[in-house]
């Protein structure tokens, strides 16, 4: 079965510090991608970066980065930079053709 | 920017109702899906429609549900007698052509169902 974990349930973040969010999973799919989805107050779901599987080179968007480590099936999210617009539930999420979910990690950020 | 609706932002209803969510994803867009968000827990699938069909469903998707794509542009979830469980945020997203896999899926802004 596919799964993905995210073991921690909160973290905080000094404005302009780096902060990594963690996420494993587990796939028998050998082709498959990754996301970061950022969830605001207003809960809308929002796609912060994704990562394909195939290629090894980490994704990057501004001050968001990937750290994929397929064989140990690790995908962390590294936050450069806080700002405090960044404070929201990020969910690490595994697709084959349908989306699974992690359980959340509730960042704050304080100035 | 092209953007998946949803209506209403809020549902209330009373337990046993029956309940319809509406949806119009982006307009080229042939994969769709469900999505629900229980307060404070994890966003879990529900069900994937393509070409007129339900290609997956969840655990969750029994027969209390359906879907539909009643006209070119929106994508319906039902839920025939609602219970307070069902109470949950509802996403609705597209995706095109790959069938999701890599593909982004646009999210809509959810509805926010409360059951009485």
């Amino acid at each position: 079965a596919q799964t993905v974990t995210q073991s921690q349930p909160e973290m905080s973040v000094q404005e302009a510090e780096t902060v990594t969010l963690s996420c494993t999973y587990d796939t028998s799919e050998s082709d498959y991608y990754l996301f970061w989805y950022k969830q605001p107050p207003s809960r809308q779901m929002i796609l912060v970066i994704r990562q394909e599987a195939y290629k090894q080179q980490n994704a990057t968007e501004n001050r968001f980065s990937v750290n994929f480590q397929k064989a140990a099936k690790s995908f962390s999210l590294k936050i450069s930079d806080s700002q405090l617009g960044d404070a929201a539930m990020y969910f690490c999420a595994h697709n084959t053709d349908k989306l699974i979910f992690g359980t959340g990690t509730r960042l704050q950020v304080f100035p | 920017e092209p953007e998946v609706t949803q209506t209403p932002s809020h549902q209330v209803t009373q337990m046993g109702q029956e309940v319809i969510l509406r949806c119009v994803p982006i307009s080229n867009h042939l994969y769709f899906y469900w999505y629900r968000q229980i307060l404070g827990q994890k966003v879990e699938f529900l069900v994937s429609f393509y070409n007129n069909e339900i290609s997956e469903k969840s655990e969750i998707f029994d027969d209390q549900f359906s879907v539909e794509r009643p006209d070119g542009s929106n994508f319906t979830l039902k839920i025939r007698s609602t219970k307070l469980e069902d109470s949950a945020m509802y996403f609705c997203a597209s995706s095109d052509l790959s069938r999701g896999l890599g593909n982004e899926q646009f999210f809509g802004p959810g509805t926010r169902l409360t059951v009485l």
